[in-house]
C-alpha cells in the first residue's frame, strides 16, 4: 500500500478564498483523521470517521470548516473563508480499528499558508 | 481534562543515550504511543506500550508506569538522523478511544 496520500503539500492563498485539502486513507482502515499542527498548539485533533461517518467534530475551530467523507477511499476538509490564522500544517490519519494496539497512520501533511 | 508534559527540548551528543519523558493524567487510560517527527514531515511510529514494564525494539526501547502515568523513550547509540520530536500520545477512552499527543520533545544529536 502506498499509505495515506494528502493533497496538496503545500498551499498558499489569500484571505477569504476557498481552500480544499484531500486525503486517501490506506485501504481497509475504519477510521480516519483530520490533524492540525502549530507551534503553538502542536498537534490538535479536528475531526474524525468511522465507516464514513463523522463521529465527533468537536476539535473544529469554527463554521467555516467542514469535513466530508463520500466513500471510504476519499476524504476532505475544506475552509470557507480562509483567514491567516489557519496558517498550520493539516495531517490526515488512517487507522485500521480502535484496538488498542492499533496505531495511526499519518498521510505527508499539507502546509497551508493564508495571506 | 487530559494532561501530557514533555520537555520541550533535549540535546545529546552522537553514540550516547537520551531518555525523553512523558507524564500524563488521566482516568481513561489504554495505551501509549510513541511518534516519531523529522521537520517536515509527518509523523511515525515508535513503539506502543498498554502494560507496565519495558518494550524493546533494536536501538529504541520504551517504558510505562500506569500507576504513575509516566513513561520515557530511551534511544541508544544515538546517531545524527535521530534528531527530530519525539511525540508522546495517549490512547484515552474519555477521549472516543483516540490519541490525545503531548507537545513533543525536540532531541538534537551533536556530532
Amino acid at each position: 500500500d502506498a499509505g495515506v496520500i494528502q493533497s496538496p503539500r503545500h498551499e498558499v492563498t489569500e484571505m477569504g478564498q476557498e481552500v480544499t485539502l484531500r486525503c486517501k486513507p490506506i485501504s481497509g482502515h475504519d477510521y480516519l483523521f483530520w490533524y492540525r499542527q502549530t507551534m503553538m498548539r502542536g498537534l490538535e485533533l479536528l475531526i474524525y470517521f468511522n465507516n464514513n461517518v463523522p463521529i465527533d467534530d468537536s476539535g473544529m475551530p469554527e463554521d467555516r470548516f467542514s469535513a466530508k467523507m463520500p466513500n471510504a477511499s476519499f476524504s476532505t476538509l475544506k475552509i470557507q473563508p480562509s483567514e491567516p490564522r489557519d496558517s498550520a500544517v493539516y495531517f490526515c490519519a488512517s487507522q485500521l480499528s480502535q484496538s488498542s494496539y492499533n496505531e495511526q497512520f499519518f498521510g505527508p501533511g499539507t502546509r497551508l499558508t493564508v495571506l | 481534562g487530559q494532561n501530557i508534559d514533555q520537555p520541550t527540548e533535549m540535546t545529546a551528543t552522537e553514540g550516547a543515550i537520551v531518555q525523553i519523558n512523558c507524564t500524563y493524567q488521566t482516568s481513561g487510560f489504554n495505551g501509549l504511543f510513541w511518534y516519531q517527527q523529522h521537520a517536515g514531515e509527518a509523523p511515525t511510529f515508535l513503539s506502543y506500550n498498554v502494560l507496565d514494564g519495558l518494550e524493546e525494539k533494536g536501538r529504541f526501547s520504551s517504558f510505562l508506569s500506569r500507576s504513575k502515568g509516566y513513561s520515557y523513550l530511551l534511544l541508544k547509540e544515538l546517531q545524527m538522523k535521530d534528531s527530530a520530536s519525539y511525540l508522546c500520545a495517549v490512547r484515552d477512552y474519555n477521549y472516543g478511544q483516540n490519541f490525545v499527543f503531548g507537545p513533543g520533545t525536540r532531541l538534537s544529536v551533536l556530532p
